[in-house]
């Protein structure tokens, strides 16, 4: 069964601290990685796409690197401020799902004030 | 920006009921997707449209669930009879085109609960 997995489920951080959420998947064959952002009660907003044939993306204090032989990917954000407080979800279009995106259980983000 | 719009946004009704959930994609986007979302966990895709037609339907419960989109623009999924383990977050998505090049992008989704 294709997997996304992401690490940890939680985490608490102060104001302006920079810090990396992971995601890992269990097919190499990757077509594209996308990281969201879920507030409370609302649906997902899309903040990063990355496809199989680039190495990372990045938009403002977020940047997203994808590698295909690890199975890996990690959302990097910079100077956290309390508003990034949010679940953050990667999905994966892998190889044999078509073009359906299996996601991660997300990690809840709380930066603190 | 356009939006994906979903309505409603609550809807609470009693088991063996019939529950219908309306969503409006971004205009010009000719690929829609209805989303389950259980509390604490990631979405997982019922069904997927391009234009009018069913691409994806692996993973929706036929024998209860049924979604369509006549016009190839907005669409209608419906749970009949519904049952406890349906409570959840409906969540619809839309892109240009299949997701190995577009971002989808999502409605605020319907919160339904079964009593």
């Amino acid at each position: 069964k294709q997997e996304v997995t992401q690490i940890p489920a939680a985490l608490s951080v102060p104001e302006g601290e920079n810090l990396v959420l992971n995601c890992s998947f269990t097919d190499s064959a990757i077509y594209n990685l996308q990281w969201f952002r879920q507030d409370p009660g609302k649906g997902l907003t899309s903040l990063l796409l990355i496809q199989s044939s680039q190495r990372e993306q990045t938009s403002g204090r977020l940047n997203a690197s994808l590698d295909k032989s690890s199975g890996r990917s990690t959302l990097y954000i910079a100077a956290s401020q309390p508003g990034d407080s949010a679940t953050y979800l990667c999905a994966a279009l892998l190889g044999t799902s078509g073009s359906r995106l299996t996601f991660g259980e997300g990690t809840q983000l709380t930066v603190n004030p | 920006e356009a939006e994906v719009a979903q309505s409603p946004r609550y809807k609470i009704t009693e088991k063996s009921q019939a529950v219908a959930f309306w969503c409006d994609p971004i205009s010009g986007h000719a690929t829609l997707y209805w989303y389950r979302q259980i509390l604490g966990q990631g979405p997982e895709l019922l069904v997927q449209f391009q234009d009018e037609s069913v691409v994806d339907d692996s993973q929706l419960p036929k024998d209860r669930f049924s979604a369509e989109r006549l016009k190839g623009v907005d669409s209608t999924l419906k749970i009949q009879p519904a049952e406890l383990g349906d409570s959840a977050m409906y969540l619809c998505a839309s892109s240009l085109g299949p997701t190995s090049n577009q971002p989808q992008h999502f409605g605020d989704g319907t919160r339904l609960s079964i009593l």
